[in-house]
């Protein structure tokens, strides 16, 4: 079955240690997307990429870093200049149209 | 400013009864929508895109208000397991810097 999976669900870290998260799709999707959601709050996007080797910074991009190196993969790396990094984390992924997104199950991290 | 507004509710229904929600965006470029159905805890999956003539989806029915900016999703008959958080989207066009979620509105469904 085709879909968009990230890895782990929950992720717990100590303040100072850069962790990264997982996204993979195997819908041959081009773009793809991450997002923060916080509670209450709507979903924030943080970098996105629509080919291999290119992203682009979202609207909250600061403490973060991404790589786009095969269509299917694009992990997040949480660094430790993201001053507020406890979050639900989303992948989503889709085609370079206005197509809707596909979302990744979400990796809950907890920095303490 | 690309804005896209939700009545956060939450709006307490009577199962098989019927809601209605809206959602205003301010950009009237605006090329497509979609309403998503969030669990708690959970991520966003696509409840129904939204089109110009309007559409349904059994119990469900999304209609564009391009004159007045807004869409709306319509529940009938509403069941115990449609109580969920449900995100509008408007994309602009262009890329992924072109969608915007709305916050969301929660819906209970009580028995």
């Amino acid at each position: 079955d085709g879909g968009i999976t990230q890895s782990p669900k929950y992720l717990f870290r100590k303040e100072g240690q850069n962790v990264t998260l997982s996204c993979e799709q195997n819908l041959n999707h081009d773009a793809m997307y991450w997002y923060r959601q916080d509670p209450g709050q709507g979903l924030r996007l943080i970098y996105y990429s629509q080919i291999v080797n290119d992203f682009q910074k979202g609207d909250i991009a600061e403490g973060y870093s991404v790589s786009r190196e095969k269509k299917e993969s694009f992990p997040l790396t949480v660094t430790s200049a993201q001053k507020n990094p406890t979050a639900f984390y989303l992948c989503a992924s889709s085609n370079i149209d206005n197509s809707p997104l596909h979302f990744g199950n979400g990796t809950r991290l907890t920095v303490t | 400013r690309k804005e896209v507004e939700q009545d956060p509710g939450p709006f307490n229904v009577p199962e098989g009864a019927t809601v209605a929600f809206n959602c205003t965006y301010s950009n009237s470029a605006s090329q497509s929508f979609f309403w998503y159905r969030q669990d708690c805890r959970k991520e966003p999956k696509l409840l129904m895109s939204v089109y110009s003539s309007g559409n349904e989806d059994g119990r469900f029915t999304a209609q564009l208000n391009r004159a007045s900016q807004y869409i709306s999703l319509l529940i009938r008959d509403s069941k115990l397991s449609d109580s969920a958080t449900y995100l509008c989207v408007v994309n602009w066009g262009g890329g992924a810097d072109g969608l915007t979620f709305g916050k969301g509105t929660h819906l209970i469904i009580q028995p």
